[in-house]
């Protein structure tokens, strides 16, 4: 049970290029969750899903993309990656109702 | 909008010492509230959580109380150790205004605890 996952650990991208960042999880969870942390900002949400083929703009969606298509797996795309992107990137997952957020260990994102 | 608010760190404490974190809140509804630690170079960990007014809510001796009438949750430890140091995030989650039951985290506080 390897909990929430995510790959790549560390990127360093240039200006205006594009790459996907997957999260998967093996407890069945309904709930997954898209979040960037800045500096002094704490965790701000970017997606969400609540099922399989579903997903929901956050706080800060704009510059992302994500896709639902398989009920463990949350994909985070950026089509032309920009500076303001440097952040560190974290996934989590829900099962239902009250139930806790469990977070995986994150990516490290670099943007020149 | 909901949203939540800490005391700003960083917090430096000797071994042994008494803390306490600042976390007050404003929501529409009747949010759950969670307190989460982050180890370096690690992800979020729940510590602990509360979902009604007057819970309490505990774990590996931090404690902290869901207080309604002051819209707070501080974090509480008696006696904080080295292995205490981290980075430290209130939040809330409100599952019937807030579609998808995300978390609203505050800034987050970074506590340092010297031998």
């Amino acid at each position: 049970n390897a909990g929430v996952t995510q790959t790549p650990k560390f990127r360093v991208l240039k200006t205006g290029q594009s790459m996907t960042l997957l999260c998967a999880q093996d407890m069945n969870h309904e709930y997954m969750y898209w979040y960037r942390q800045d500096p002094g900002m704490g965790l701000r949400l970017i997606h969400y899903s609540v099922g399989e083929g579903t997903t929901a703009k956050g706080e800060v969606p704009d510059g992302y993309n994500v896709s639902r298509l398989k009920k463990q797996n949350f994909l985070l795309g950026l089509e032309s990656a920009a500076p303001s992107q440097t952040s560190v990137y974290f996934c989590a997952s829900r099962g239902g109702e009250g139930e806790t957020q469990y977070f995986g260990p994150g990516t490290r994102l670099l943007v020149l | 909008g909901d949203s939540v608010t800490q005391m700003e760190g960083p917090v430096t404490l000797s071994e042994e010492a008494f803390l306490t974190i600042n976390c007050t809140y404003t929501a529409t509804g009747y949010p759950s509230l969670f307190w989460y630690v982050q180890y370096p170079g690690e992800g979020l960990q729940l510590l602990l959580k509360a979902t009604k007014a007057d819970d309490k809510g505990s774990n590996k001796g931090f404690e902290a109380t869901y207080r309604k009438e002051t819209t707070s949750f501080h974090l509480e430890k008696g006696s904080v150790q080295v292995s205490d140091s981290a980075v430290y995030f209130c939040a809330l989650s409100d599952m019937i205004y807030n579609q998808g039951g995300k978390l609203i985290f505050g800034q987050g506080t970074e506590l340092s605890v010297k031998p």
